[in-house]
């Protein structure tokens, strides 16, 4: 069973629109959260960490955690042509495996159409 | 700054060479690794290391070693490289505790000919 699950996509949305991917764990005392963005032939870019229930602000990014439903979500507002990237979610499993390598989804490729 | 330096962009080896790929992080990491990343198979991690030369394998070590004889350095080598291993490989480095945000270097695009 794949410990980090995302929709492959891809997805598209239009120019404008908000964009919302979405990433399901199976540990659930894991304590951090993270989302990559990753242009195609580029390294993985940190955009955003959340540690904590609730919703976390960046400029036109929202990270949304729910530990009780076991998912976390990113937002992406005003979405623009240059957020066309695949998106990948990644989580610091708990203490009783290895807690100092992160487990990654397989990403969710997001296309913006102008 | 955050920054993970990989020693080169663009590789090209033949096969049975060895191979090095150097990761340097200015940021005072315990923790290093290298991920290969292929199309299709998302992120692979080989080998990490928490600490100045120790290391752990990870899902993918055949054919590689590692070595970290300095906190800011991690090595990742091919004993004799195969056309299998060409690939995008992908250093970060991260520390412990509250603030454990991973950053990747820029990459190493690998082809063994």
């Amino acid at each position: 069973q794949k410990e980090v699950e995302q929709n492959s996509g891809p997805l598209s949305v239009p120019e404008g629109a908000i964009a919302s991917l979405n990433c399901t764990y199976s540990d659930r005392v894991s304590q951090s959260f993270f989302w990559y963005r990753q242009y195609s032939g580029k390294s993985p870019e940190l955009i955003m960490s959340i540690y904590s229930n609730g919703d976390k602000e960046d400029g036109r990014f929202t990270a949304q955690l729910n530990k009780a439903s076991q998912y976390v979500s990113l937002l992406i507002r005003d979405s623009q042509p240059s957020d066309s990237a695949t998106y990948l979610c990644a989580v610091n499993p708990s203490l009783g495996g290895s807690a100092r390598q992160l487990t990654f989804g397989s990403g969710t490729q997001l296309t913006v159409l102008p | 700054d955050v920054k993970v330096t990989q020693s080169s962009r663009y590789l090209v080896k033949r096969t049975g060479e060895k191979v090095f790929l150097e990761c340097v992080q200015d940021m005072d990491h315990e923790n290093m690794f290298w991920y290969r990343q292929d199309p299709g198979l998302g992120l692979r991690l080989i080998y990490f290391s928490y600490d100045v030369k120790m290391k752990e394998k990870g899902d993918i070590p055949e054919g590689y070693s590692v070595s970290r004889e300095k906190k800011e350095r991690f090595s990742l080598i091919l004993e004799s490289a195969s056309t299998n291993q060409t690939s995008m490989y992908l250093c970060a480095s991260r520390t412990y505790g509250s603030g454990d945000e991973q950053y990747f270097g820029p990459g190493t695009r690998l082809t063994v000919t």
